[in-house]
This record gives C-alpha cells, sequence and structure tokens, in this order.
C-alpha cells in the first residue's frame, strides 16, 4: 500500500499544550498535503508542503517533511478545544492521485 | 456560497436497490473525485474526472458508474446496493490545469444500506 499512515491513531491532550502528528509514506512524491476532517464533515486543506521544502508554517502550525526518511509531521502549537478532530495527511506521488490514510484523531480538552 | 455540494447528506435504502448521489462544484475547477470513506476513517480514492474524462477508476465494482455531464458536476450512480456499501461517500474537486492541488470536499453523503 503507499497510503500515508499517520501516528499515533489517537492523540488527547489539553488546551494550550502542543499536539505532534506523524506520518508516513512509501514512494517518492511531488508534494505533501495535511487536512483536517471535523465530526460529521468534509476534509479541509491545512497546508501542503513541497517535496523540495523541509519546513512550513502556518499560523499555529508547523509541518516538516524528511524525504530521505519518507515522513512528515505536523504540530499545532497552542492548542483549542476547537482543534479537535481527526488530521490526515495524503502524500501526492508523481500521479494526480493524493493517497489519504485513516488519520489521526486528536481530542483538545478545555 | 458552497464550494463543492452534494445531496443528498444521507440516504437509507434497502439492499438491492439503485440510487444516485449528485455532486456540483462552482469553484472552476477541472478536476472531480469521489471517494469512499469507511466506518474507521480510512479514506479511499474511486474515481476521478478531468474536463469530463474518466482519468483514474480504482479497484471498484462495475456497480459503481460515475457520469460527469459538465465540469461542474459529478454524479456517482449505485447499482444493486450492497450492504458494504454502506460509508460516507465524498465528492471533492481540484484546479489541476493550474498546478492548484489542494483539493476541496464537499460535506459527504452518508449511505446505509439495510
Amino acid at each position: 500500500s503507499q497510503q500515508g499512515e499517520e501516528d499515533p491513531q489517537a492523540l488527547s491532550i489539553q488546551e494550550g499544550e502542543n499536539a505532534t502528528m506523524n506520518c508516513s509514506y512509501k514512494t517518492s512524491i511531488n508534494n505533501l498535503q495535511w487536512y483536517r476532517q471535523n465530526s460529521g464533515r468534509g476534509l479541509v486543506h491545512l497546508i501542503l508542503i513541497r517535496s523540495n521544502e523541509r519546513e512550513k508554517h502556518s499560523g499555529r502550525l508547523r509541518v516538516t517533511l524528511d524525504t530521505s526518511k519518507k515522513s512528515s509531521s505536523l504540530l499545532i502549537t497552542a492548542s483549542r478545544a476547537a482543534d479537535t478532530a481527526s488530521y490526515f495527511c495524503a502524500p501526492r506521488p508523481y500521479t494526480d492521485k493524493l493517497i489519504f490514510g485513516t488519520g489521526t484523531r486528536l481530542q483538545v480538552f478545555p | 456560497d458552497t464550494a463543492v455540494s452534494q445531496t443528498p447528506k444521507y440516504l437509507v435504502t434497502q439492499m438491492g436497490n439503485d440510487k444516485s448521489i449528485k455532486c456540483e462544484q462552482n469553484l472552476g475547477h477541472d478536476t472531480m473525485y469521489w471517494y469512499k470513506q469507511d466506518s474507521k476513517k480510512f479514506l479511499k480514492i474511486m474515481f476521478s474526472y478531468n474536463n469530463k474524462e474518466l482519468i483514474i477508476n480504482e479497484t471498484v465494482p462495475n456497480r459503481f458508474s460515475p457520469k460527469s455531464p459538465d465540469k461542474a458536476h459529478l454524479n456517482l450512480h449505485i447499482n444493486s446496493l450492497e450492504l458494504g456499501d454502506s460509508a460516507v461517500y465524498f465528492c471533492a474537486s481540484s484546479q489541476v490545469a493550474a498546478l492548484q492541488e489542494t483539493q476541496y470536499f464537499g460535506p459527504g453523503t452518508r449511505l446505509l444500506v439495510l
């Protein structure tokens, strides 16, 4: 399987703490994207990092990419209850198809 | 304004029936997708259309037939529904030609086959 695999599968933290989610994949990629899915809703794009980039920031989000290890991480700083959601990484090989995994379910307690 | 919309939002039906799910995007995108999300949250691509032409057709039973009447619409027809078809089906779109690779998802259609 070429799917992105997120780790951990589930994560529970208190508001204000940082949340780190990891993603591993198996093939060479053009880019890697992170999406968020709130319960009962569709996926929402968070950030895209290209294969020639190592780190990218967007607000409280920080994404890293290590193509030699075929891994990526998503860090959410100073988490809020509203960050409670499932987070999916989607590696994009050199085709036009994203590959999603099962996501990390993040629970942020007030 | 809704960017990617799907109808219906919920669909409960009996085994053996035929049903359709409709998707429309008003973003002017050239590519549309259908995904299936199972109970374990695994999101798997089923089909992709670019400018009304089928470009991705994953291993999906031929009971599933996508139809794209125009660039803004991609419908999914399912024949002879089975229990295992119960899932959430998401439509998405992107602008591949402009290398805008972000995908925009609809709210999903929750299908329950009894």
